[in-house]
């Protein structure tokens, strides 16, 4: 049961044009949202967060949406660069109890074109 | 500052070894979070760990599989007679607080190979 879900395996754009990478979720019990960027042969870096309570955050170039009636968030990259290049996990936060987890989507792979 | 650190970057095992995956979190940071990465999938969350107790271990496989985190030193997974199914990348991540909105802090990973 996947309760985070990026359905795009991959996403191509141009640079200077709008990145926008979607996920959605089925847990209504997800306090947090987080996207992380990863390259290969390295561990995931963390990029920016939203509250369940929020709809917006923005942080420069990123800005993070969430429609929680829709249980859907999306990543905005703008403008989008090279080095923007690389797979990027929309991330869950659950936290009960005593513990918190992150439940992961499996990934999109962001390719920007020069 | 050195971030979290994770050794080996690579190990390779033969069926049936035990694998060792040591995790040095951040300075200050007490919590330590243990993920697994198989090929074309996400992160997938296996123990979170304060210094000296085990807070849940729920998504680490019955048998063959334990964490610690010592007062002192890194914390340890452990993966005892190993298949070829543990071929995975391991992630460790640190943070200071248990209630951190903003991300934990990940190493690079070890990469398992089971041959």
């Amino acid at each position: 049961d996947q309760q985070v879900k990026q359905n795009s395996p991959s996403l191509s754009v141009q640079e200077g044009r709008i990145s926008i990478l979607n996920c959605d979720y089925t847990n209504s019990m997800f306090d947090y949202f987080l996207w992380y960027k990863k390259y290969p042969a390295e561990g995931p870096t963390f990029l920016i967060s939203i509250s369940s309570i929020k709809d917006k955050n923005e942080d420069g170039r990123f800005t993070v949406f969430l429609n929680k009636s829709a249980k859907h968030l999306s990543l905005h990259i703008v403008p989008s660069q090279p080095g923007d290049s690389a797979v990027y996990f929309c991330a869950a936060r659950r936290t009960q109890g005593g513990s918190e987890k992150l439940v992961f989507g499996k990934g999109t792979k962001l390719t920007v074109n020069p | 500052n050195a971030g979290v650190m994770q050794n080996p970057r690579h190990l390779v095992r033969r069926r049936g070894q035990e694998a060792r995956l040591r995790c040095s979190p951040m300075k200050g940071h007490s919590h330590v979070y243990w993920y697994r990465q198989l090929p074309e999938e996400g992160l997938k969350f296996m123990v979170y760990l304060q210094k000296e107790n085990i807070i849940d271990e729920s998504g680490m496989p019955k048998e063959r599989f334990s964490a610690e985190f010592p007062k002192e030193g890194p914390s340890i997974l452990r993966i005892q007679q190993v298949v070829r199914g543990d071929s995975a990348a391991y992630f460790c991540a640190s943070s200071p607080l248990r209630d951190r909105a903003n991300g934990y802090t990940f190493g690079s990973g070890t990469r398992l190979t089971v041959v």
